[in-house]
């Protein structure tokens, strides 16, 4: 059982450039949601999806787009990297409801220079 | 806004000793509330969770947590420290459309 796994684990981009950052879960969770972690600052909702074909906005969505074609994969896009985008993002998955927790996936640490 | 605050960054226990991580949230309704660890290089790990059923929750590797809705508290206890729960902690809480809001985290620094 795999859990959330997320690709790739370090990247580094440059200014301008713009990268998919893949997210995928074999527990059949409906609600998937893309963090960011930022030293000092805990982590900040970027998108999250209650299901197939649904998404919305968190806290911090300027400059990434997400999709989800299949309750399995959420991928969030970053269009024209920017240095405020150096971060470590994750991933993460719940069933049904919030009293369950998420699981997390193992982060990636993205670099743009 | 809701919002959840960990009172101090940073905190250090000998081994052996007491551990209280603090957390405070903003609700005039209990809210759903967690405890994270995360181990460096890694990705969060569910401790303990709070849903209303015990003000007194157990987690994993002998943590627990005490919802207090006097104090709007739920604060993180370990009777003794083991050099092995070094890791930062984060205390969240449920809102609205399912989501969970974050506090900022406290890096816990065990000493031998």
């Amino acid at each position: 059982n795999a859990g959330v796994t997320q690709t790739p684990k370090f990247r580094i981009l440059k200014i301008g450039q713009s990268m998919t950052l893949q997210c995928t879960q074999d527990m059949n969770h409906n609600y998937m949601y893309w963090y960011r972690q930022d030293p000092g600052m805990g982590l900040k909702l970027i998108y999250y999806s209650v299901g197939a074909g649904i998404t919305d906005k968190g806290e911090v969505p300027n400059g990434y787009n997400v999709s989800r074609s299949t309750t399995e994969d959420f991928p969030l896009r970053l269009e024209l990297a920017a240095p405020s985008q150096t971060s470590v993002y994750f991933c993460a998955s719940s069933y049904l409801d919030i009293d369950y927790g998420y699981t997390f996936g193992s982060g990636t640490r993205l670099t743009v220079v | 806004a809701q919002s959840v605050t960990q009172l101090g960054s940073h905190v250090s226990v000998s081994e052996g000793a007491l551990v209280l991580l603090r957390c405070n949230y903003s609700s005039s309704v209990p809210p759903y509330l967690f405890w994270y660890v995360q181990y460096p290089n890694q990705g969060l790990q569910l401790l303990l969770k709070y849903t209303s059923a015990a003000t007194l929750v157990k987690g994993i590797n002998g943590f627990e947590a005490e919802f207090k809705k006097s104090e709007t508290s739920f604060h993180l206890t370990k009777p003794s420290a083991h050099m092995s729960d070094a890791a930062e902690y984060f205390c969240a809480r449920g809102g609205s459309a399912r989501q969970l809001t974050f506090g900022s985290g406290t890096q816990l620094t065990v000493l031998p």
